[in-house]
């Protein structure tokens, strides 16, 4: 299963709306996750089986999807969101991971 | 508090063998699958093996054949035997516990530093 994630960056300005979608090759129901690494440190959990908000992780975060398109949202971006963002296949082996979403803050 | 600490990266020579270390604190590690995941600089990261509760191990096609993961539970540790390394593993290596919060959800819900492992001659 090839996990197809876009954009592989973008900018935006403190407040907005950002979405970034991530693509499964076939068919994975819900078994999707959403990872945030900010430089120097481990991904952390964001979002798991595509709309579960992981404990503690503020609610301006949000996943939905089912099948083969997912999206990660950001209702209203802050400075601290500045990262890099991952999806993953969840169900089985390969845990195949998107190649990334570099989100900077204008 | 839940913690996992890597150890064993280092400089090794193409063709080269590492064993990495993963050490848990704070859960019942034998209760856990876990998972190796590697990043090269400035790359994404990219999923290496599992180990499940079972012992049962599942390999990237990358790495099949030439690593092996293991864990000791009495030792509160998981392991990553590399065998046959080539320059393309030069990456940092994470060790990773999977919450597995239902049957087939498999995320991963804390990580270590990592280690670095670099392959050059």
């Amino acid at each position: 299963i090839e996990m197809t994630q876009s954009p592989s960056s973008l900018s935006a300005s403190v407040g907005d709306r950002v979405t970034i979608t991530c693509r499964a090759s076939q068919g994975i129901s819900n078994y999707v996750n959403w990872y945030q690494q900010k430089p120097g440190e481990a991904p952390k959990l964001l979002i798991y089986a595509a709309s579960s908000l992981h404990n503690g992780d503020p609610s301006r975060f949000s996943g939905s999807g089912i099948g083969t398109d997912f999206t990660l949202t950001i209702s209203s971006l802050q400075p601290d969101d500045s990262a890099t963002y991952y999806c993953q296949q969840s169900h089985i082996p390969p845990f195949i991971f998107g190649r990334g979403t570099k989100l900077e803050i204008k | 508090e839940v913690q996992l600490v890597e150890s064993g990266g280092g400089l090794v020579q193409p063709g080269g063998s590492l064993r990495l270390s993963c050490a848990a604190s704070g859960f019942t590690v034998s209760n856990y699958d876990m998972h190796w995941v590697r990043q090269v600089a400035g790359k994404g990261v990219e999923w290496v093996s599992a180990i499940g509760t079972a012992f049962d191990t599942y390999y990237s096609d990358s790495v099949k054949g030439r690593f092996t993961m293991s864990r000791e539970n009495a030792k509160k540790s998981v392991y990553l035997q590399m065998n046959n390394l080539r320059g393309e593993d030069t990456a940092v290596y994470f060790c990773a516990r999977d919450r597995r919060v239902a049957d087939g959800y498999n995320d991963f819900d804390y990580w270590g530093q990592g280690t670095l492992v670099t392959v050059s001659s």
